[in-house]
């Protein structure tokens, strides 16, 4: 299987805008998801489909695919999206289930 | 409302096995696939297999090929997972999920389950 690879933390102010990124050479075959864990807690999906946003979850979450490049886009962040955010997509080849390493959110 | 509760803590001797249980509620078990993904102490999540409830098939990732089963029981909306032969580095929280093929993944997750293996 392929990686994903994310950068470690991205920090912002409230009412900033936070990208989180993700890459993979196998990025371009298949969909991406994005998932936010709070500490302690079962992951939540908030992107599916590297674009779509599951009902129940805030407008301020969209997603963007460039490539081999997904991006997780919070708009106007709230103290309340500090957590950690997974990639995760599947290898065409395997049909195994890959995450990225994580990134953690800060809000400043 | 769907929900996937999980069994308890366990703490295991190296060596031994764990089962680890899901129960699935608000929804028919035998439609989605249940996966165990689990994380390790300040580690990426890891994915681990999956059981099609409805078929019985099975598909383990490599990593953990002849160290898990993972079983389904219908009759109890119950998906398990066992682990066999663990070690240290088993340490970890295991989740089960429910795979929404319209989403094309996970939306609802089970609590989570601490496994820690020490002697």
């Amino acid at each position: 299987s392929y990686e994903l690879t994310q950068p470690p933390s991205v920090s912002v102010s409230p009412g900033q805008t936070a990208r989180v990124t993700c890459s993979g050479d196998g990025l371009p075959k298949q969909y991406a998801y994005w998932y936010q864990q709070v500490p302690g807690q079962a992951p939540v999906l908030v992107i599916y489909k590297d674009t779509e946003r599951p009902s129940g979850i805030p407008a301020r979450f969209s997603g963007f695919r460039s490539g081999s490049t997904v991006t997780l886009i919070i708009s106007g962040v709230q103290a309340e999206d500090e957590a950690d955010y997974y990639c995760q997509s599947v290898d065409s080849t395997s049909n195994d289930v890959i995450f990225g390493g994580g990134t953690k959110l800060t809000v400043l | 409302q769907v929900q996937l509760v999980q069994s308890g803590a366990e703490v295991m001797q190296p060596g031994a096995s764990v089962k680890v249980s899901c129960k699935a509620s608000g929804y028919t078990f035998t439609s989605y696939a249940v996966y165990w993904v689990r994380q390790a102490p300040g580690q990426r999540l890891e994915w681990m297999g999956w059981i099609n409830p409805g078929s019985g098939n099975t598909r383990y990732s490599q990593k953990f090929q002849g160290r898990i089963s993972i079983t389904g029981d219908p009759s109890a909306s119950t998906a398990y997972m066992e682990l066999t032969s663990l070690r240290s580095e088993d340490t970890a929280v295991y989740y089960c999920a429910r795979l929404d093929y319209s989403y094309g993944s996970f939306d609802f997750w089970g609590q989570g389950t601490l496994v820690t293996v020490s002697s």
